[in-house]
């Protein structure tokens, strides 16, 4: 596709349930990662995918957080048992390759009440 | 790991004036220094970058410097307009994938 594309762009969820957000990066960027932005602060490093392996997940802040990319192009971030810290914009960018730059996505905003 | 931290934090401008921001870096190694450029409700948009091998880079009017020994690197607008009102990002890279963003400046041209 043309750009990042996320969704949903906005998701409001009950504390304690489950939610994915799901990110379609450039057709033929083989790298993807996810990246967390709080209210008012720069994104925040959470994995980085070549292909379909997670190369870095040193970034996902407890085991309630996972991410997935089987075919080596979608991705989805799965969180557990979700609570109000959360709450957040979840950004998904991809590169060509390693050391390029990064296209980022118009994020998901997640909210939980 | 990396720290980046960012200054102002608030910018504003009469338009047509220069804008300046000024970022730090702590980890020496960091090779790739991108700024990006958010508005709201988007995600972060690259608007320019430079890498540790350069001193300067120029894009009509926006420009970066780096200074490696002082570890810090800055973002030039000159000319600014009203489409420049923004939240800007700097970042810095140590590996090849992973950046470390700083907290942002908005910046506000008034009209």
């Amino acid at each position: 596709g043309a750009g990042v594309s996320q969704t949903p762009s906005n998701k409001v969820t009950e504390k304690g349930k489950y939610v994915e957000l799901r990110c379609d990066p450039i057709s033929g960027h083989t790298a993807l990662y996810w990246y967390r932005q709080s209210l008012g602060q720069g994104p925040e490093f959470l994995i980085y995918f070549q292909g379909t392996g997670a190369a870095d997940d040193s970034g996902l802040p407890n085991d309630r957080f996972f991410a997935v990319r089987p075919e080596g192009s979608v991705s989805t971030l799965k969180i557990q048992r979700t609570e109000r810290g959360d709450s957040a914009v979840y950004l998904c960018a991809s590169s060509r390759g390693l050391g390029e730059g990064y296209t980022f996505g118009s994020g998901t905003r997640l909210t939980v009440v | 790991g990396e720290n980046v931290e960012q200054h102002p934090s608030t910018l504003s401008v009469q338009e047509g004036d220069s804008a300046v921001i000024k970022c730090t870096y702590s980890d020496s190694a960091s090779n790739y220094f991108p700024w990006y450029k958010q508005e709201l409700g988007k995600g972060p948009q690259l608007i320019i970058d430079i890498r540790s091998n350069v001193g300067e880079k120029k894009d009509q009017r926006i420009a970066v410097t780096l200074n490696k020994t002082a570890k810090h690197f800055s973002l030039h607008i000159t000319e600014t307009q009203p489409e420049d009102s923004a939240v800007y990002f700097c970042a810095a890279r140590v590996n090849d994938y992973k950046l470390s963003f700083g907290a942002g400046t908005t910046v506000t041209v008034r009209a």
